[in-house]
């Protein structure tokens, strides 16, 4: 699977959109970008995933550059509950496996 | 519907012992992975199970092991442990092992003195 590379830290005012880059420039054509985050003491949460067009859900959007080599994954009105460490995933999915490579992530701290 | 079920949640042995781990994936849930993760390693990737067989393992020593039952549950196991065998273990289940989104369970936190 491709490596990632993200910041190790974000700050955020609450309320306002949470913007978090993920580098994936070795990304394959057939893997795809997976966002979970992590509130301290917790198990890990699925956030969002895409290929090439941008997704949105209930919790965030996430958009992937043209060329697939970024994406950033947007939280649009943070709380101090979205505190928490996000890791960006790239990888292939199919029958062989659900194996998830964690990188470092990004802590992102919402303050009031 | 039920999360994913670890137990215990909280283990401290010595150096030497060995101990097994529980997870009980949500109902219906065939595919079941455990990680590792400690603050100088992040999260690694132990193994994964579907229908009872190993389909993935990590770059881990022969000491760890797992294996998972015909109701899905899983187990795993530490033999020899070692100080560095201290750390959160997390199992993650899903529907089946393509399927895009992974529950994770609280984790069980294992102290080796």
């Amino acid at each position: 699977d491709a490596k990632t590379t993200q910041p190790p830290s974000m700050d955020c005012a609450e309320g306002r959109a949470a913007n978090l880059p993920c580098n994936h420039s070795t990304i394959s054509g057939n893997e795809y970008v997976y966002w979970y985050r992590q509130i301290h003491s917790q198990g890990p949460q699925y956030i969002i995933h895409g290929l090439k067009n941008n997704e949105t859900n209930e919790m965030a959007s996430l958009i992937i550059t043209e060329d697939r080599k970024s994406s950033t994954l947007i939280l649009p009105h943070a709380t101090l509950r979205d505190t928490a460490v996000y890791y960006c995933i790239v990888r292939v999915v199919d029958n062989a496996g659900n194996m998830l490579t964690f990188g470092g992530g990004t802590r992102l701290m919402v303050k009031p | 519907k039920a999360g994913v079920t670890q137990t215990p949640r909280y283990l401290i042995k010595t150096r030497g012992q060995q101990v097994t781990l529980s997870c009980s994936p949500i109902s219906g849930h065939r595919s079941v992975s455990w990680y590792q993760q400690t603050p100088g390693q992040g999260l690694q990737f132990l193994f994964e199970y579907f229908s009872e067989t190993q389909r993935n393992k990590g770059n881990f020593p022969g000491r760890f092991s797992g294996r998972q039952f015909s109701n899905s549950r899983s187990e795993m196991n530490v033999s020899t442990l070692e100080l560095g065998d201290s750390a959160l273990y997390l199992c993650a289940s899903s529907l089946i092992p393509r399927y895009n989104e992974q529950f994770f369970g609280p984790g069980t936190r294992l102290t080796v003195l």
